[in-house]
């Protein structure tokens, strides 16, 4: 299993321009979400999945765009790039179900709008 | 809304040595979970524990134990034997049903440094 992984690990941006950042499980997970990490914030929810076909917000989704069309596979789009969008972004993902909630975090990938 | 907080930016402990790292949180969901999360400077996110809000025991995974304490809202995390590979970033985090299908909230985090 290669768990979750994410492309690319670093990306420059201009202003304004957009980019979709990767996400994949092979773990057959039904829950993937999007964090983003701040200096000295910890990280903050962007949007989630509960399925294929199901998205919904969390704590910091503007300019931020997701869906799922697979079980696999959670993109997200950043759809006109801003420097306070300079940060590092976690994929995550986790089972479904009551009692199992460990979540299972990509490797990151780091971006920088300029 | 819930809250955590991690009220150590930074904390320095001799290798071999136990040492505490705080976090205290807030939430009206009876039913929550605790986390806490390593970071080490590589950017990984690994879990470590985990304790539910009904769990009667204190959760212990290898030398992570978490010190629950329901009443006073705190889940400290304890690293007994410190070695020099659990110098990193140590985040506490909560899942409760404020956070959307069980998502986590986060602490701010604490840098560890094992002094050898």
């Amino acid at each position: 299993n290669a768990g979750v992984t994410q492309t690319p690990k670093f990306q420059v941006l201009k202003t304004g321009q957009s980019m979709t950042l990767q996400c994949a499980q092979d773990m057959n997970h039904e829950y993937m979400s999007w964090y983003r990490q701040d200096p000295g914030m910890g990280l903050r929810l962007i949007h989630y999945s509960v399925g294929a076909g199901i998205t919904d917000q969390g704590e910091v989704p503007n300019g931020y765009n997701v869906s799922r069309s697979t079980t696999e596979d959670f993109p997200l789009r950043l759809l006109s790039a801003a420097p306070s969008q300079t940060s590092v972004y976690f994929c995550a993902s986790r089972e479904a179900g009551v009692g199992v909630y460990e979540q299972y975090f990509g490797p990151g990938t780091r971006l920088t709008v300029t | 809304a819930q809250k955590i907080t991690q009220t150590q930016p930074g904390m320095f402990v001799q290798e071999k040595e136990a040492v505490t790292l705080d976090c205290t949180y807030d939430t009206s969901d009876p039913s929550y979970g605790l986390f806490w999360y390593k970071q080490p400077s590589s950017g990984e996110m690994i879990f470590l524990i985990y304790q539910g809000s009904y769990d009667q025991q204190n959760a212990t995974e290898g030398r992570y134990s978490l010190n629950f304490q329901k009443a006073r809202k705190s889940a400290n995390l304890v690293i007994s034997a410190s070695q020099l590979g659990d110098s990193a970033m140590y985040f506490c985090a909560m899942r409760d049903k404020g956070t959307g299908a069980n998502n986590l909230f986060f602490g701010t985090g604490t840098r560890l440094t094992v002094i050898p």
